[in-house]
């Protein structure tokens, strides 16, 4: 079974805070990704990354950052966190299925920024 | 933009009626895959499809692809409460993955 972990299942911060989300997986997926979701606007895509050292953004790239020192680990970063950035946030990998990727989601981390 | 829309946002019905979501992009897709998320929990992948025209089947879960590959459909028969939760769809195209806005569906007993 695919497993993706991220680090804390709930999270507070203050506005202006540096934060560090951590998603791990253990499948040697090439891909990860990162989401935020908010209500009535499904997934949006922040960050993704093919590779090691490698980051694309994503649909909503502002304010955040991406590390993926290792394969089995892709880092989101938030240099200067802001209220507008309280949601969750869902870490996801996958591998080519031909035709498309399934995606593997972690079970999220729910952020406050206050 | 959003480049795969879905249809409805909130879905409310008895137990034992009929669901369905409907998800639509504005250009051809190379594949379309639904999720379901149970409430505070995370999405989780049902079903890939990939050919123009595919109908696949899951118990009650029923998955359609249309014909010009822009549209999909999930129908759920006779709904359980153990289906509430939402359903994402998301659209492939050009090694990408475009997620719907997702269908909320509760089910009253």
């Amino acid at each position: 079974d695919v497993k993706v972990t991220q680090s804390s299942r709930y999270l507070v911060k203050r506005t202006g805070e540096k934060v560090f989300l951590e998603c791990v997986q253990d499948m040697d997926h090439e891909n990860m990704f990162w989401y935020r979701q908010d209500p009535g606007l499904g997934l949006r895509l922040i960050y993704f990354s093919y590779d090691v050292k490698m980051k694309e953004k994503g649909d909503i790239p502002e304010g955040y950052s991406v590390s993926r020192e290792k394969k089995e680990r892709f880092s989101l970063i938030l240099e200067s966190a802001s209220t507008n950035q309280t949601s969750m946030y869902l870490c996801a990998s996958s591998f080519p299925t031909g035709g498309g990727e399934t995606q593997y989601f972690g079970p999220g981390t729910r952020l406050l920024v206050l | 933009g959003q480049q795969v829309m879905q249809i409805p946002q909130y879905q409310h019905v008895q137990e034992g009626e009929d669901f369905t979501t409907y998800c639509n992009s504005s250009t051809t897709l190379s594949n379309i895959q639904w999720y379901k998320q149970r409430p505070g929990g995370h999405p989780v992948f049902l079903i890939q499809l990939v050919k123009s025209g595919e109908v696949k089947k899951q118990k009650r879960l029923t998955f359609q692809f249309g014909e010009a590959k822009k549209n999909s459909s999930l129908h759920i028969t006779a709904t359980q409460t153990t289906d509430v939760g939402t359903y994402f769809c998301a659209g492939g195209r050009a090694n990408n993955l475009f997620f719907g806005t997702g269908t909320r569906l509760t089910v009253i007993p």
